[in-house]
């Protein structure tokens, strides 16, 4: 079936660690892709999205995303977590490039150790 | 730029009453979504706005949901009545041109 997998539910880091999100989906063209954070008692916020061109995106807060194609992943890294980042990050999918109607993963939520 | 605009943002209610969630989308977006996320699964679509146009519904659970979206403005989800497995967040989503879709706060509602 066409999913989108984030395989760790829960991850935890140590202030200053790097980090790296896994996001893998299962849809046969290339589709659009997010990279969404939702911090405690905030909304969805948008870190970064991939349609076309350069496989590395750089988004907001410090974060980056690159699209591999041949492993149909889309994995987030930072490279020096802040206290801040504690919060729950979701990938998701448009599907079909541009409808807008978005597929997510079921989300990881990142601890952050001092 | 005021950004999407959730209301109420938790709401509390007892099985079989009704209840009715609101979304302000950003000023100029035609195009207003509504998802869900139920406890320990994944945020589902449920329906999407063009303007005041259903132009997909197929993620609405059953019909004891209806959404509205009079003058193409601000969007109204009702659920009546209310069942426990209804309980979850809400969370409402508007785009522009560029196709990049802004989040609403999300409303937790509780149905007990």
């Amino acid at each position: 079936a066409q999913s989108v997998t984030q395989p760790d539910i829960h991850i935890t880091v140590s202030e200053g660690a790097s980090l790296e999100l896994r996001c893998n989906y299962s849809y046969g063209a290339t589709p659009y892709l997010f990279w969404y954070v939702q911090s405690p008692g905030q909304g969805l916020q948008l870190l970064l999205k991939y349609f076309s061109g350069d496989t590395l995106v750089q988004g907001i807060k410090g974060f980056e995303a690159e699209f591999k194609r041949s492993q149909s992943s889309f994995n987030l890294r930072k490279p020096s977590v802040h206290w801040s980042d504690a919060a729950e990050y979701f990938c998701a999918v448009d599907p079909q490039g541009g409808s807008e109607k978005l597929v997510f993963g079921k989300g990881t939520k990142l601890t952050v150790n001092p | 730029e005021a950004g999407v605009t959730q209301f109420p943002s938790h709401s509390v209610i007892e099985k079989g009453q009704t209840v009715t969630l609101r979304c302000d989308p950003i000023s100029g977006h035609d195009n207003l979504y509504w998802y869900r996320r139920v406890m320990g699964k994944e945020i589902k679509f449920l329906l999407h706005f063009v303007k005041e146009s259903k132009q997909d519904e197929s993620g609405m659970p059953n019909n004891r949901f209806l959404a509205e979206r009079t003058g193409g403005t601000y969007s109204t989800l009702k659920v009546q009545p209310a069942e426990l497995e209804d309980s979850g967040v809400y969370f409402c989503a508007s785009t522009g041109v560029a196709g990049v879709a802004f989040f609403g706060q999300g409303t937790r509602l509780t149905v007990v």
